[in-house]
């Protein structure tokens, strides 16, 4: 599996938009770009993934770069239950690939 | 539609017992997938379990074992606990029916074990 590359923390004011950066610079062309964040004590939750093109659900946005080398998560306003550490990992979609968990980005919201 | 369900959510365990987790995954996944997540770490994968069979495997050690059943659920045991076995376990699930599930992997809540 390709690595990333996250900052181990961030602050953000809640109600403001959250922007988590990852890198990935040695991603392959078969590669997906997942996100998932672990509140405390929690499993991983799923947010989002994307290939190529920009994705948005519910949860979040992903914005990745023409050469997909890095990536965004945009959570649009932030709220206290969004602190967590919140984890980039690229993973093919063809068979079932393990995921390989990095150290991720701790996200705190300010009040 | 029920997700990535494990039993016992917590237990404590003395060293050199054996323990077994259990897991049932989300409607429609047939593959179930084990990590180990020690505390102030990123979960590490154990191994992943498809049609009953033991198909990929991580740096774990032999002491570290599984089963899948026919309706897809899955145990994870484990031998000769040592007090560095203490970890959240988690169970995760996917498919491999790409048009109806597609192979995002969706997790438990995990199941908290304490070796003393």
């Amino acid at each position: 599996d390709a690595k990333t590359t996250q900052p181990p923390s961030m602050d953000c004011a809640e109600g403001r938009a959250a922007n988590l950066p990852c890198n990935h610079s040695t991603i392959s062309g078969n590669e997906y770009v997942y996100w998932y964040r672990q509140i405390h004590s929690q499993g991983p939750q799923y947010i989002i993934h994307g290939l190529k093109n920009n994705e948005t659900n519910e949860m979040a946005s992903l914005i990745i770069t023409e050469d997909r080398k890095s990536s965004t998560l945009i959570l649009p306003h932030a709220t206290l239950r969004d602190t967590a550490v919140y984890y980039c990992i690229v993973k093919s979609n063809f068979g079932n690939e393990k995921l390989t968990f990095g150290t991720g980005t701790r996200l705190t919201i300010i009040p | 539609d029920a997700g990535v369900t494990q039993s016992p959510t917590h237990l404590i365990k003395t060293r050199g017992q054996q323990v077994t987790l259990r897991c049932s995954p989300k409607s429609g996944h047939d593959t179930v997938s084990w990590y180990q997540q020690a505390l102030g770490q990123g979960p590490q994968f154990i191994f992943q379990y498809y049609e009953e069979e033991e198909r990929q495997r991580g740096n774990f050690p032999d002491r570290f074992s599984g089963h899948q059943f026919p309706n897809y659920s899955s145990e994870l045991n484990v031998n000769a606990l040592l007090l560095g076995d203490s970890a959240l376990y988690l169970c995760a699930s996917s498919g491999t029916d790409l048009m109806r599930s597609g192979n995002t992997i969706y997790f438990g809540e995990g199941s908290w074990l304490t070796v003393v």
